[in-house]
């Protein structure tokens, strides 16, 4: 493993479910982020995270609902998805928001049926 | 808006191949470049890093080189192997927290 971990690694959801995504970082990075990785697209920054508080939100949908208590820990909450949602949901840390240096994690492949 | 566009969307090589991987992107106002490497299944990886003011970066058989001004990065595989074979993303840093990626090129060396 890289030093970040997301679970579940596959998740397949409803339209109407509530679910959640998991990140973990064993780092010591004090920024987070999420990035979706859709088919045929490049990748496209979410949320970013610094030292706990939300620094930035990319135009995000509001069905999409990030969670960050701590330093080492992210959450993506899911609910009344779409379809179209379905993707590659990358978390990511790095040592301050702003520095370029990016540790991923492997990803959670989503499906919504 | 910063477009980063990567040329050829897909290759297959033999082993043993010198390779080079394109990348443009539309804005030259860029803070630095960086080089992923995405194994099927898995995360990014960083390959190379280059500061804008930088004109190139060596690692191993990787060598990434910058022209800024043109909007330009090539990412030159020496003696290639079937463990390259991966998908390589281009990101270019601008303001902000963002990367700006390519969509990727899709690397195949066959033995």
């Amino acid at each position: 493993e890289t030093g970040v971990t997301q679970t579940p690694r596959h998740l397949v959801m409803g339209m109407t479910n509530k679910k959640s995504l998991k990140c973990e970082q064993h780092l010591g990075h004090n920024a987070m982020y999420w990035y979706k990785q859709s088919a045929k697209k490049p990748l496209e920054l979410m949320f970013v995270y610094s030292l706990e508080e939300r620094v930035e939100n990319n135009s995000v949908p509001s069905r999409f609902s990030p969670e960050c208590p701590n330093s080492s820990h992210l959450f993506l909450h899911l609910h009344t998805l779409q379809p179209e949602d379905s993707a590659l949901y990358l978390c990511a840390s790095s040592p301050y928001s702003g520095a370029n240096v990016l540790t991923f994690g492997a990803g959670s492949r989503l499906t919504v049926l | 808006k910063q477009e980063v566009t990567q040329i050829p969307a897909a290759l297959s090589v033999p082993e043993g191949e010198n390779l080079v991987l394109n990348c443009s992107f539309t804005d030259s106002a860029i803070y630095n470049l960086q080089w992923f490497r995405q194994d099927p299944g898995k995360g990014l990886t960083s390959l190379l890093l280059i500061q804008s003011s930088q004109r190139e970066q060596t690692s191993g058989r990787l060598n990434a080189s910058l022209d800024k001004s043109s909007g330009r990065s090539t990412l030159y595989i020496a003696a290639s192997q079937p463990g390259d074979s991966a998908t390589y993303l281009c990101a270019v840093s601008q303001t902000g927290y963002a990367l700006n990626f390519g969509k990727g090129t899709s690397l195949l060396v066959t033995p």
